[in-house]
């Protein structure tokens, strides 16, 4: 089993559409959580951390499942500049040893 | 403020060469990281370094890759001899405060390796 397990994709969307990305991960000790967004051969950037208790920034909610090891990013309103690879990490709690899913590629068309 | 530079952004090495791979991380970051997706594959970790000193290397593939940080501030990546299954992109990563749970990791654009 991988141990973070993220939607195959890809998702083509129309401009305007909600979409979410669903993300798993085995290690029961992971204590950071993590969307990461990556352009085209361009670097991983920090989209938002993932809080237990859920988070919001602007069109985009992550929410956490600790329980079910269950990890989500809703973006909602897409907008063509949304389209790119979202990255689902986590990390054991140092925040150094970051744990990559495969990435699901978005593309948002006009 | 500069980023985390990388260099080469590209190289094309033949099967048994030697390729360095060199980062400047971020000024000021003591945490510097090496990470590599080959193809089909998701970013794997590689090692981390806290100044000079190897933090945990436990992701390198084998002893052909050899990393090193002297001096604390940029850091190289060697890969010698080279093999096939070796091409991927390495990026480079840095941050602070070490062990801060919610410290942001910059990465690099990468060093795109292809062996042939």
């Amino acid at each position: 089993r991988k141990e973070v397990e993220q939607d195959p994709g890809p998702f083509n969307v129309p401009e305007g559409a909600t979409v979410a990305f669903n993300c798993t991960y085995s290690n029961s000790a992971s204590q950071s959580f993590f969307w990461y967004r990556q352009d085209c051969r361009k670097e991983p950037k920090l989209l938002m951390s993932v809080y237990s208790s859920g988070n919001e920034d602007g069109r985009f909610t992550a929410q956490l499942n600790r329980a079910s090891q269950y990890i989500s990013l809703l973006i909602r309103d897409s907008k063509l500049s949304d389209s790119a690879t979202y990255l689902c990490v986590v990390s054991p709690g140092s925040n150094y040893k970051l744990t990559f899913g495969k990435g699901t590629l978005l593309t948002v068309n006009p | 403020e500069a980023g985390v530079t990388q260099f080469p952004s590209h190289s094309v090495i033949e099967k048994g060469q030697t390729v360095t791979l060199r980062c400047d991380p971020i000024s000021g970051h003591d945490n510097l990281y090496w990470y590599r997706r080959v193809m089909g594959k998701e970013i794997k970790f590689l090692l981390h370094f806290v100044k000079e000193s190897k933090q945990d290397e436990s992701g390198m593939p084998n002893n052909r890759f050899l990393a090193e940080r002297t001096g604390g501030t940029y850091s190289t990546l060697k890969v010698q001899p080279a093999e096939l299954e070796d091409s991927g992109v390495y990026f480079c990563a840095s941050s602070n405060l070490q062990g801060a749970v919610r410290n942001t990791i910059y990465f690099g654009e990468g060093s795109w390796l292809t062996v042939v």
